[in-house]
């Protein structure tokens, strides 16, 4: 089955650097990556999503780039602020209909002022 | 984006009861919805696949005797954990996709303590 990768685990950047998260996918058959914000004791937000037919979608600060050769997809964040301090999780999703989403094992940024 | 909302946000029982927990879509109907659990500090993990007038599709691993998916409407799907012990004490958070199939909108989770 898929299976996600994610890197790093922790990211301590300074307010107004980028923040770059990375992840690698198993199932080439995988044509959905979406990426999730989630604070403290609350529901994941979606931030943005990609698909398999476009390399690269931004967001105002936040992008994520797509290389289905190499399987692997990555989250960029510019100008970062304390409030984007959260743990963000890729994933990629099955094959079939009503795709599942399997989650990688998350990133914990933390912005400091 | 898309409204899911869950009930009860938090529940604390005792060893041995059995605990409902319901996943609506307010804005949208699902005739797919997922569980998923997740620990401290953790990653979701995906338990199972519950469709609507059919049987759930459990994940690997995941008890399906122990974790009953029942999916009544197109808005409404609950877990119901039976016989809960200490180890099943976790975030249970469902999410559902919208009209495209792919996009996720996850519910406010709950968190269970098992005591």
């Amino acid at each position: 089955g898929e299976n996600v990768e994610q890197h790093p685990s922790t990211l301590s950047v300074q307010e107004g650097d980028s923040a770059v998260i990375k992840c690698t996918y198993s199932d080439s058959a995988s044509n959905y990556f979406p990426w999730y914000k989630q604070e403290l004791g609350k529901r994941p937000q979606l931030i943005i999503d990609i698909r398999s037919n476009v390399g690269e979608k931004k967001d105002q600060r936040i992008a994520v780039t797509l290389n289905k050769t190499a399987k692997h997809f990555s989250l960029h964040i510019t100008e970062t602020q304390p409030e984007d301090s959260a743990v963000y999780f890729c994933a990629a999703s099955t094959s079939g209909g009503y795709n599942k989403l399997i989650f990688g094992a998350g990133t914990r940024l933390a912005v400091h002022p | 984006g898309a409204v899911v909302s869950q009930h009860p946000s938090r529940v604390i029982c005792k060893s041995g009861t059995s605990v409902k927990i319901e996943c609506r879509s307010l804005d949208f109907q699902a005739t797919t919805m997922f569980w998923y659990r997740q620990f401290p500090k953790k990653s979701l993990m995906l338990m199972a696949t519950s469709n609507e007038g059919s049987k759930a599709t459990y994940e690997q691993g995941v008890e399906k005797d122990k974790f009953l998916i029942n999916h009544a409407s197109l808005t409404l799907s609950t877990l119901t954990v039976t016989s809960a012990h200490p180890e099943d004490s976790s975030f249970y958070i469902c999410s559902a996709p919208t009209g495209s199939k792919d996009t996720q909108y996850f519910g406010p989770g709950t968190r269970l303590t098992v005591l």
